[in-house]
């Protein structure tokens, strides 16, 4: 019972570098998030998938791109990493946007 | 826009004595609530949800939660805290037929003294 994996749990990038970060559930939920997580923040929703095929901008998505590759993937890329992204990544899926989202254990990314 | 206060980063407490983590938000018509924990390195896991109907919602490990429209407030209580409880914990408040754009406070640090 894997619920929502994320991989790599930790990488180091330096700037200007490019990355993506994986998310795979196997709970068969429609909808699928990316948020960042730093000190004192709180979670910040980067982007959204309400469903397979439809992706949406969140609170802050400029730097990132995603792409849901299926309805168990959801995948998170940074064309060209900033010092400004260092930061913890956290995906979460739900059944749908009236239940409660499922969270992975996070990719901690730091860019030098 | 919809926005969560946790007023308190830091709270301490003694193993037994009760708990009480405060959360107001900012909503427009009736929201869902949830409180999240986080415990250190890992994700973060559902403690409770309210939705609609009775105000008070029991969640895991012994938590509750009681919803006051009238005050804004979705406060987190526990009655016995136990030191594996110590964890930060995440009030968020989610948009009526569109949990989509949840949006969470900044998080209080349970530490707890034995």
């Amino acid at each position: 019972n894997a619920g929502v994996t994320q991989t790599p749990k930790f990488q180091v990038l330096k700037t200007g570098q490019s990355m993506t970060l994986q998310c795979a559930q196997d709970m068969n939920h429609n909808s699928m998030y990316w948020y960042r997580q730093d000190p004192g923040m709180g979670l910040r929703l980067i982007y959204y998938s309400a469903s397979e095929g439809t992706t949406d901008k969140g609170e802050v998505p400029n730097g990132y791109n995603v792409s849901r590759l299926n309805k168990r993937e959801f995948s998170l890329r940074l064309e060209s990493a900033a010092p400004s992204q260092t930061s913890v990544y956290f995906c979460a899926s739900s059944v749908d946007g009236d239940q409660p989202q499922h969270f992975g254990d996070g990719t901690r990314l730091s860019i030098l | 826009a919809q926005s969560v206060t946790q007023p308190d980063i830091h709270i301490t407490v003694s193993e037994g004595a009760s708990l009480e983590l405060r959360c107001n938000y900012s909503y427009g018509a009736t929201p869902y609530l949830f409180w999240y924990v986080q415990s250190p390195g890992q994700g973060l896991q559902l403690l409770l949800k309210y939705f609609s109907g009775d105000t008070l919602v029991q969640g895991i490990k012994g938590f509750e939660a009681e919803f006051k429209r009238s005050q804004s407030s979705f406060n987190l209580r526990k009655p016995s805290v136990h030191w594996s409880d110590a964890a930060e914990y995440f009030c968020a408040v989610g948009a009526q037929g569109s949990n989509y754009k949840l949006t969470f406070g900044k998080g209080t640090l349970l530490t707890v003294n034995p």
